[in-house]
């Protein structure tokens, strides 16, 4: 069974750094395109950043520069490095993997980060 | 990367049909047939219901169908259900590794 699980988000000061994990089952990270896609409170989906296969990373505008998609193969883990939070940045922030046709076809429950003085 | 435009909100009673809009540009809804919809019910995360504009995912019922004209992409739910309310949010591919969501739909089952 394909399982998501996203931590490490909590509360923040703007300006600081905050890394989100994503360990997955079922599968095996390195062999899908994943991605994270977050929803600040009230609000719509925002597609923030993708790997690939060939580990390639792309970044929504608001984050690039400042967020850093990696995977750590050895533990089957996804990492999201946000530096320079801004409260912009608060949401709720999911992994998800894909599933065809440039989908996201699984999803974690989500990790809650809220950057505020 | 411009957000897709749906409506804010849809209705209908059980049994009826509704359908949801999702208007983009010829960059990513126009240009490609990979536009995909999520339903989310109330503190949930997204689930999957179509896929490259008119494909079900295993599991999920035949009175969700896609379809796609020019730069306007569609969902309808036929046969409304009680647990069909939920917000539904479509999704595209926009090419140069860049994917953008719509503003997202709530759909309320009268």
């Amino acid at each position: 069974e394909v399982q998501l699980g996203e931590s490490g988000g909590g509360l923040i000061q703007p300006g600081g750094s905050l890394r989100l994990s994503c360990a997955a089952s079922g599968f095996t990270v390195a062999s899908n395109y994943m991605s994270w896609v977050r929803q600040a409170p009230g609000k719509g989906l925002e597609w923030v950043s993708v790997i690939y296969t060939g580990g390639g990373t792309y970044y929504a505008d608001s984050v690039k520069g400042r967020f850093t998609f990696s995977r750590d193969n050895s533990k089957n883990t996804l990492f999201l490095q946000m530096d320079s939070l801004r409260a912009e940045d608060t949401a709720v922030y999911y992994c998800a993997r894909g599933y065809g046709g440039n989908s996201w076809g699984y999803w974690g429950q989500g990790t809650l980060v809220t950057v505020s003085s | 990367q411009s957000v897709l435009t749906q409506p804010p909100s849809a209705s209908g009673s059980p049994g009826q049909s509704v359908t949801i809009s999702c208007t983009g540009t010829s960059s990513d809804v126009g240009g490609y047939n990979y536009v995909s919809w999520y339903q989310q019910h109330p503190g949930k995360a997204p689930k999957l219901m179509i896929y490259e504009v008119n494909k079900r995912p295993s599991g999920v019922p035949d009175r969700f169908s896609g379809s796609k004209s020019g730069n306007t992409a569609s969902l309808t739910v036929s046969g409304l259900q009680a647990e069909d309310e939920a917000d539904y949010y479509c999704c595209s591919y926009a090419g140069s590794k860049f994917y953008v969501f719509g503003s997202g739909t709530k759909v309320t089952v009268l």
